[in-house]
């Protein structure tokens, strides 16, 4: 079965420093990626998502980059963190059978970052 | 712009109350809605909606999507206080936007 695994859950980062999250997909190959961003009371915003590797697509411009280094991996990155980055960060992954998001995401745990 | 659109923001009902949870959208190249539900972290999937008046069921959640109109509706029958959640509505045109959320607290 698949399961998708991301971490860290929660961190707390000074201004001004870096970032790095990650998500590993097991039990698929080829599988799209997505990363979410969660605001209080602003739903799900789509940051970025790749249908292969070293395929990224941003959807918004912000002060995060995001990369696939390999199949199954897909980390989340900022060189100098800003108050605004704080959120619920989410990772998701589809079926990459079709080379375009469709139907059921499944997603991970979550990370928990807080900028002070 | 907010393109899919949830109401009520939040709500609270007592235990055997039914609920109504309403998702308008409007996109270009719809191909289908999804409702997810998030206790506390990861969302979990409920429904897929692609055809207009054929309702999905699930237990006692039911959903049912109108095209027309552009909205579907999720209902929950004889509440329970673990269906206190936030209820996400995604709709998939070539990408999935998500709702604010509904906020569904169930009293004891």
């Amino acid at each position: 079965s698949q399961t998708i695994h991301q971490w860290p859950a929660t961190l707390v980062q000074p201004v001004g420093s870096p970032l790095s999250l990650e998500c590993t997909v097991e039990g698929t190959s080829n599988p799209n990626l997505y990363w979410y961003r969660q605001a209080a009371g602003r739903g799900l915003q789509l940051l970025f998502y790749s249908v292969g590797i070293g395929q990224i697509s941003s959807e918004v411009p912000q002060n995060l980059s995001a990369s696939r280094p390999q199949d199954r991996q897909f980390i989340l990155s900022s060189k100098k963190l800003l108050l605004s980055d704080s959120g619920f960060y989410l990772c998701a992954w589809t079926s990459g059978r079709a080379k375009i998001n469709t139907g059921e995401l499944f997603f991970g745990e979550g990370s928990r970052l807080t900028v002070l | 712009e907010d393109k899919v659109v949830q109401s009520p923001l939040s709500l609270v009902v007592h235990e055997g109350d039914t609920v109504t949870l309403n998702c308008s959208y409007e996109v270009t190249n719809f191909r289908s809605l999804l409702w997810y539900k998030q206790e506390k972290k990861a969302p979990t999937f409920l429904f897929m909606l692609t055809s207009s008046g054929i309702e999905k069921k699930s237990g006692r959640l039911s959903s049912i999507l109108d095209k027309k109109e552009l909205f579907s509706i999720l209902n929950i029958t004889a509440t329970q206080t673990g269906d206190s959640a936030v209820y996400l509505c995604a709709v998939d045109d070539y990408k999935l936007s998500f709702g604010a959320g509904t906020t569904v607290t169930v009293r004891a």
